[in-house]
């Protein structure tokens, strides 16, 4: 079966760093996409992965361990407009290289 | 630049309505074009994959007759959620992915609001 886990939720300080974790089981792996959604939007995206490591993209860098089945987003220096909805997703490959999510994770950032 | 257009954003209607849903990349082609849909705090879940040209690959669960899905050129693909009832009142988001290459993103639409009464 398909799995990916998140923490339901987090809360971290203004200014602060945080670790948003993601662990998968999937039949196939074809990268790892994070994605970001405020309430009521639609996600955009941050950051991808395909090899192991830390692929640094601006202010959103996300890392992967494949043979953990474990990827990060970390986020430096929080500002309120980082409170939303983090999203893990796997392309799991097949014909169609569909994306399968995770539930997410709500991230409130507090003054 | 990979920006996806989804219209209309709000729908409020009847029991029993049909509702159409588009989605369009506006900067590129997409051949393949994915439909979702999210209820209140929950994750996304896909409910078909939309393949221009062909016919659209369901998720598991998902009934075709009731979610008609055409995709009839490489920027448009609609999704028509056929005698709407309550139940189907939910946030229908699409995206689309830019060229062929594998490791593109999928880019979302603004989604779409169903609220069936």
């Amino acid at each position: 079966g398909q799995n990916i886990d998140q923490p339901t939720e987090m809360t971290a300080t203004e200014g602060a760093i945080v670790q948003i974790n993601c662990t998968y089981q999937t039949s196939g792996f074809n990268g790892l996409f994070w994605y970001q959604q405020h309430a009521g939007e639609a996600p955009t995206f941050l950051s991808y992965n395909v090899l192991d490591g830390l692929e640094e993209k601006g202010r959103f860098s996300s890392f992967l361990s494949r043979s953990k089945g474990y990827s990060y987003l970390p986020l430096k220096e929080l500002q309120m407009k980082d409170s939303a909805s983090y999203l893990c997703a796997v392309r799991a490959g097949g014909a169609t290289n569909k994306l399968i999510f995770g539930t997410g994770t709500l991230l409130a950032v507090q003054p | 630049g990979a920006v996806v257009s989804q219209h209309p954003s709000w729908v409020i209607c009847k029991s029993g309505t049909s509702v159409k849903i588009e989605c369009r990349s506006l900067d590129f082609q997409a051949t393949t074009m994915f439909w979702y849909r999210q209820f209140p705090k929950q994750s996304l879940m896909l409910m078909a994959t939309s393949n221009e040209g062909s016919k659209a690959t369901y998720e598991q669960g998902v009934e075709k007759d009731k979610f008609l899905i055409n995709h009839a050129s490489l920027t448009l693909s609609t999704l028509t959620v056929t005698s709407a009832h309550p139940e189907d009142s939910s946030f229908y988001i699409c995206s689309a992915r830019p060229g062929t290459g594998i490791n593109q993103p999928q880019h979302f639409g603004d989604g779409t609001r169903l609220s069936i009464l």
